[in-house]
């Protein structure tokens, strides 16, 4: 089975400062990771994906995601926090449901807080 | 700007009403999802369809009714809902038929008050 936990529900930062939002992964098989954001009453948008290149990811807006398969962990960081980056940010994993028939887990969120 | 687009943006029905929301993508993508998101929560997967047919039901009860007319197209029939169904609906398309690994493209969704 596949699963993923975000360990924080909330994180704030100051502007310009780094930010680091956690996600620890759960999976049976090589799992594939993604990072997605959502702004106040918008849609999903794909921050960055990992499926098993490279293990240091680099996403949209300056984010970027390491694999570590040892730790089971897909943090996402941003060395220089914006106030537009304040949004929910998701961890997902893909999963198997049954054979061949795939879905992908979401963990449960985590709210980024900008403060300037 | 989105490249799935969901109307209606907001929908207030009755519980008696009948209603629908539709999703509307233009990449060629074979993979059409509607997921179901309540307030400071994840999405949760609904339906799944691949090239046209309905792949994965999660389970959801017969008063929420997928329909997908052509590729481009996906379709979410409501009738006799619950007031514990209001949510923010949203809609998905992959060009991946194995989600797993494929880029999910959502829609700003729409948003359901059932009274």
């Amino acid at each position: 089975a596949q699963s993923v936990t975000q360990l924080d529900s909330h994180v704030s930062v100051s502007e310009g400062t780094p930010v680091l939002l956690r996600c620890n992964y759960s999976s049976s098989y090589s799992p594939s990771l993604f990072w997605y954001v959502q702004h106040p009453n918008k849609g999903l948008q794909l921050l960055l994906k990992y499926t098993s290149a490279a293990t240091l990811v680099k996403g949209i807006n300056g984010f970027e995601a390491e694999f570590k398969k040892s730790e089971t962990s897909f943090h996402l960081t941003k060395p220089s926090a914006h106030m537009s980056d304040a949004a929910e940010y998701f961890c997902v994993v893909g999963r198997f449901m049954d054979t061949g028939r795939r879905a992908l887990t979401f963990g449960s969120g985590t709210r980024l807080q900008v403060q300037p | 700007d989105t490249e799935v687009t969901q109307t209606p943006k907001h929908l207030v029905m009755g519980m008696t009403n009948k209603k629908s929301l539709k999703c509307e993508q233009h990449m060629g993508h074979r993979a059409m999802y509607w997921y179901k998101q309540k307030a400071k929560k994840p999405p949760e997967l609904m339906f799944v369809y691949s090239y046209e047919k309905l792949s994965i039901n999660e389970s959801v009860p017969s008063r929420f009714s997928p329909e997908c007319p052509n590729s481009s197209l996906l379709n979410l029939h409501l009738h006799a809902l619950q007031p514990e169904d209001s949510a923010l609906y949203l809609c998905a398309s992959s060009q991946d038929r194995t989600p797993n690994t494929g880029e999910l493209f959502f829609g700003e969704g729409s948003r359901l008050t059932v009274l």
